[in-house]
């Protein structure tokens, strides 16, 4: 089955530091995309970052980058320099038929809060 | 531009009332969706329109949802009767293609209470 873990319920970091969110998923497709999505209290949900699976670069924007490891199917989220506008809901998800379609598979979510 | 809208955002009505929630998805995105997320779950797909027609309604929980998108612009999600369990955020979204790679843009979602 197409599952997305995420077994981190809620995380706390100091503004400025570093925090990694992690995500676990199980698929038996090869080719595939995986997404980061933030939703901040009563706002909108906005990706934050994507990854091909096959390339083996990891994505980075900005502050934010993946470590992904294909082989152990994990894909985790680094957050760097923290801001307070970096509180919100996180939300792993991927395509699980590859790329066929974007029906979306998502995890549980990790609330991130970052205190001042 | 603006992006996905979804009206209410908040509801709050009691168990077998009927309640219908709006989508207004970005212009020019041919491809909308619908997901839930119960609380302390994962957020599901419930359907997946391409213009009008329904490419994908597998996540639809029972008969007593309803999605539509007349004239392939606006949709509506009409849950009737309401249950208890239907309580939850319903997220609306869109994008322009739906080959896996492309962007999928969401709504704030709507807040359902059924008491």
């Amino acid at each position: 089955a197409q599952t997305v873990t995420q077994s981190q319920p809620e995380m706390s970091v100091q503004e400025a530091e570093t925090v990694t969110l992690s995500c676990t998923y199980d698929t038996s497709e090869n080719n595939y995309y995986l997404f980061w999505y933030k939703q901040p209290p009563s706002r909108q949900m906005i990706l934050v970052i994507r990854q091909e699976a096959y390339k083996q670069q990891n994505a980075t924007e900005n502050r934010f980058s993946v470590n992904f490891q294909k082989a152990a199917k994990s894909f985790s989220l680094k957050i760097s320099d923290s801001q307070l506008g970096d509180t919100a809901m996180y939300f792993c998800a991927f395509p699980p038929y590859g790329g066929a379609t974007n029906k979306l598979i998502f995890g549980t979510g990790t609330l991130l809060a970052v205190q001042p | 531009e603006a992006g996905v809208t979804q009206f209410p955002s908040h509801s709050v009505i009691e168990k077998g009332q009927t309640v219908t929630l709006r989508c207004d998805p970005i212009s020019g995105h041919d491809n909308l969706y619908w997901y839930r997320r119960v609380m302390g779950k994962e957020i599901k797909f419930l359907l997946h329109f391409v213009k009008e027609s329904k490419q994908d309604e597998s996540g639809m929980p029972n008969n007593r949802f309803l999605a539509e998108r007349t004239g392939g612009t606006y949709s509506t999600l009409k849950v009737q009767p309401a249950e208890l369990e239907d309580s939850g955020v319903y997220f609306c979204a869109s994008s322009r293609d739906w080959n896996s790679g492309n962007t999928i843009y969401f709504g704030e979602g709507s807040w359902l209470t059924v008491v």
